[in-house]
């Protein structure tokens, strides 16, 4: 069956400091790649996708995700995080068929301090 | 334009009540999706409607719930009878197409005790 790991559960920065959210799937067919946030209080949304070409996709808020087909990875990036990144961060594999259903990772807590 | 709207924002029922879950789609998104996250999980894929026939339900937990889509418009989500393990946030997407960005509801917090 398919499935979707993040790497970390809780992670806490202080402003400033760089990111990464590490994001495996398991899937060997075409995939569309998908990182949503959602911010306290609010509903998930769409933070960037991968659908095809370049492999460096930039999303909201200076977000950034590279996919590495060999690694099936789809790693999150930010240089900089403000106290406002504080969010649950969310990975999600759709397998390219129609009909297909998006598949969550577990999510990653980011905690900013200022 | 309105975005994906659920209602309640949360529900508290005793064990062996019933609950519905309403979810009004983006209008036009002819693709409607529940999913739902119990704490501490990830968020799992309930079922899938295009238009109001249910193209994949692989995702629903058992026969005590039973998903609606009325016209192809909003779509219900009804647990009947509820159990202790069914509390947990219950999501509704759409998209326009059946592949790429879904739109997600708030979410529809359900609490069995």
């Amino acid at each position: 069956a398919q499935s979707v790991s993040q790497h970390n559960h809780h992670v806490i920065l202080s402003e400033a400091a760089s990111l990464e959210l590490g994001c495996n799937y398991s899937y060997g067919g075409t995939v569309n790649l998908f990182w949503y946030v959602q911010y306290p209080g609010q509903h998930l949304q769409l933070l960037l996708k991968y659908f095809s070409g370049d492999p460096l996709v930039k999303g909201i808020k200076g977000f950034e995700a590279e996919f590495i087909k060999s690694k099936f990875s789809f790693n999150l990036r930010k240089p900089s995080v403000q106290w406002s990144d504080t969010a649950e961060y969310f990975c999600a594999v759709m397998p390219n068929q129609a009909g297909t259903a998006l598949i969550f990772g577990k999510g990653t807590t980011l905690s900013v301090s200022s | 334009e309105a975005g994906v709207t659920q209602f309640p924002s949360h529900s508290v029922i005793e064990k062996g009540q019933t609950v519905t879950l309403r979810c009004d789609p983006i209008s036009g998104h002819d693709n409607l999706y529940w999913y739902r996250r119990v704490m501490g999980k990830e968020i799992k894929f309930l079922l899938h409607f295009v238009k109001e026939s249910k193209q994949d339900e692989s995702g629903m937990p058992n026969n005590r719930f039973l998903a609606e889509r009325t016209g192809g418009t909003y779509s219900t989500l009804k647990v009947q009878p509820a159990e202790l393990e069914d509390s947990g946030v219950y999501f509704c997407a759409s998209s326009q197409q059946g592949f790429g960005e879904l739109f997600f509801g708030e979410g529809s917090r359900l609490t069995v005790l």
